[in-house]
């Protein structure tokens, strides 16, 4: 079982809801990340939250809105997604983010199936 | 930016047989890591290397941190159905905005029983 808790698993959504991803670590990790995984792709950093600060933004458009309301949480905020967002998103944690030394590999969850129509 | 190549893209193999993955960068990286990722579920760590010309195993996993730092190969030795899955390389670098994870495509594995 993964350290890492994301819920829902599954998420249908049209295009004009507003829904939020949801996770939870509980490792004592200070950096947490969202991704985004197309099929047969690799991963691709979305964001990056270290000492629930946001440190990396990879241009992604301000339909998708991260919140880190505590050292164990992190949501992702969808609102007026596009059919091109369905996707796999996974969280991920490590100790620290690696902005000034090591910090740890990267644990992921299981990710949420994000499908919008 | 970094890219790293990771071959071979899909491997098909007979239950037993020994296989092998890697992955190269025309730069160097601080860390290593290998992934799994099984359909519906979220890459798995399976070993990490932290210096160069680390060799790490992982029970029939075993993996390797090239010397110069911009290669590493993951071995599976004896494999059985349940290695299916996608297998991707990942290297980290340490400072500034290099300080995250760049993933190589992945190897996908199928295995005859």
């Amino acid at each position: 079982d993964t350290e890492v808790t994301q819920t829902p698993k599954h998420l249908v959504m049209g295009m004009t809801n507003k829904k939020s991803l949801k996770c939870e670590q509980h490792m004592g990790h200070r950096a947490m990340y969202w991704y985004k995984q197309k099929a047969k792709k690799p991963p691709e950093l979305m964001f990056v939250y270290s000492y629930e600060k946001l440190s990396i933004n990879e241009s992604v458009p301000s339909r998708f809105s991260p919140e880190c309301p505590n050292s164990s949480l992190l949501n992702l905020h969808l609102h007026a997604l596009q059919p091109e967002d369905s996707a796999l998103y996974l969280c991920a944690s490590s100790l620290r983010d690696t902005g000034q030394g090591p910090g740890g590999p990267l644990h992921f969850g299981n990710g949420t199936r994000l499908t919008v129509t | 930016g970094q890219q790293l190549n990771q071959s071979p893209q899909s491997m098909f193999i007979q239950e037993g047989e020994d296989v092998s993955m890697n992955c190269t960068s025309s730069s160097i990286f601080n860390t290593w890591l290998w992934y799994k990722q099984d359909p519906g579920e979220g890459p798995v760590l399976l070993i990490a290397l932290y210096k160069a010309g680390e060799l790490t195993s992982n029970g029939r996993l075993t993996a390797q941190f090239g010397i110069t730092r911009k290669d590493s190969f993951l071995n599976i030795s004896a494999s059985i159905p349940s290695d299916v899955g996608i297998y991707f390389c990942a290297g980290q670098n340490y400072g500034g905005s290099q300080g995250n994870l760049i993933f190589g495509k992945g190897t996908k594995l199928s295995v005859k029983p």
